[in-house]
């Protein structure tokens, strides 16, 4: 069964950049098919898109995001990355890493646990 | 594609159906055919789960007491009865184009 889990710094500097990883496993992210995203929610709100990735390194990212995100893979590793550039407290939130199947069943069938990022000096 | 969802709340009693309401800026309807919503259940303290893709199409494994509806820009999602663990905050999603956008949100609470 496929599992993601979101990890990293959990408290952010002002500013500063925000970066953490998805690491995969009973799965490979080099499988077709599949885009590997990120999406956030902060605390009582809805759930904010923020970006996915292909295997092979193609990437689409939420505008509303005004070009603060990147983000890559690394198949050697199973893993996915998202960076988040001069946060500010309104970044806020829990980041969940998910997997979305494209083709003829698109939805979003696994979701990682979901991972804390607060923005505080 | 803004995404609103109604009611904001809704309290059901056990046994009785219960309805949500989705409603997209844009027609969420491919040149396929297929709608481009998906609805997700997030319970209390976890991740999201998908229940119905394509509008109507239920998820393997969710319970047939879920049913997904609508074309275009109106879409409805109906449990048959409800249950206890049915409780949570509801979302309908679209993935017709990026950026993917979710509603508000429904939290379904037993009266």
């Amino acid at each position: 069964q496929l599992q993601l889990q979101a990890s990293g710094p959990g408290v952010v500097k002002p500013s500063q950049s925000l970066s953490l990883t998805c690491t995969v496993s009973g799965g490979s992210v080099d499988r077709g098919a599949f885009h590997w995203n990120w999406i956030r929610q902060p605390a009582g709100k809805t759930l904010e898109w923020i970006g996915h990735i292909y295997a092979s390194g193609p990437t689409t990212y939420n505008p509303s995001l005004k070009g603060r995100v990147t983000m890559s893979i690394d198949t050697s590793t199973n893993q996915f990355f998202l960076r988040l550039t001069s946060v500010t407290a309104a970044d806020t939130a829990v980041y969940y890493c998910a997997r979305l199947r494209i083709g003829t069943q698109p939805y979003i069938d696994s979701w990682g646990q979901g991972f804390l990022v607060t923005v505080s000096s | 594609i803004v995404m609103t969802q109604s009611p904001l709340s809704l309290p059901v009693t056990p046994g009785e159906p219960a309805s949500i309401s989705c409603r997209s800026s844009q027609s969420l309807l491919h040149g396929s055919g297929n709608n481009y919503v998906d609805w997700y259940l997030q319970k209390p303290g976890q991740s999201p789960q998908v229940l119905i893709y394509l509008g109507s199409n239920r998820a393997s494994g969710v319970p047939d007491r879920f049913s997904g509806s609508g074309s275009g820009t109106d879409f409805t999602l109906k449990i048959s009865r409800v249950e206890a663990e049915d409780v949570g905050v509801y979302y309908c999603m679209q993935t017709l184009q990026t950026p993917l956008t979710f509603g508000g949100g429904t939290k379904v609470e037993i009266k």
